[in-house]
């Protein structure tokens, strides 16, 4: 089944203690994109990936890392997480060949930084 | 820059009835858009897309219309049923981002 896998879905940690979020696509996808989701504030791009070694800035990248060393993993990395990390946050991948543009996105991680 | 915007946050409909939901965007360079489907404690899902060239798209139930004349684009559901209750999001893709609206819930009523 063709799908964009994130891990762990939950997760509560405390401030300053380093953490990664796993996001593995099976689609063979070029593009790969981490975003988070506030209330009130919809879905913000983080980081994102246009192929591998290839990663670039989203809206909101502070406080955050990212690696693309191959095509199928996009991991998120929080170094030192802050509470204000608090949020719900979405891998998402695409082709950038043909004329489809659309995300397949993961099921989600809910972090909670006390 | 971009912005994208949902008109209502909440929308109420009775089951059986159409609904109709609706979107702004501020950029006339997007030439992408895309609705996306968000059940609870789950991802956003593909619903429909349209480019710029087109002005009507439909699937199974769903119509998207788009308006470029006042950048606005609207998303119809026929014969709204309870699986359709979930946050319904437009995105809009310009210049290699996707940018998306706040969302809108709808809520089916039996």
């Amino acid at each position: 089944e063709a799908q964009v896998t994130q891990n762990p879905r939950y997760l509560i940690t405390v401030t300053g203690k380093k953490l990664t979020v796993t996001c593995s696509q099976n689609m063979n996808h070029e593009y790969m994109s981490w975003y988070r989701q506030d209330p009130g504030l919809g879905l913000r791009q983080i980081y994102y990936s246009m192929n591998v070694e290839v990663t670039d800035k989203g809206d909101v990248p502070e406080g955050y890392k990212v690696s693309r060393k191959e095509k199928r993993n996009f991991p998120l990395i929080l170094e030192s997480p802050s509470p204000n990390q608090t949020s719900l946050y979405f891998c998402a991948s695409s082709t950038r060949q043909g004329a489809n543009y659309g995300y397949t996105f993961g099921s989600g991680t809910r972090l909670t930084v006390v | 820059g971009e912005s994208v915007g949902l008109h209502l946050p909440t929308l109420s409909v009775q089951e059986g009835d159409n609904s109709i939901i609706n979107c702004a965007y501020s950029n006339s360079a997007s030439d992408y858009f895309i609705w996306y489907k968000q059940e609870s404690g789950k991802g956003p899902q593909f619903i429909i897309d349209i480019r710029s060239n087109m002005d009507k798209r439909q699937g199974q139930r769903v119509t998207v219309l788009l308006n470029k004349t006042v950048k606005h684009l609207s998303l119809q559901i026929a014969a709204t049923q309870p699986g359709d209750s979930a946050v319904y999001f437009c995105a809009a893709h310009q210049g290699g981002k996707l940018i998306f609206g706040q969302g809108t819930e709808l809520s089916v009523k039996p």
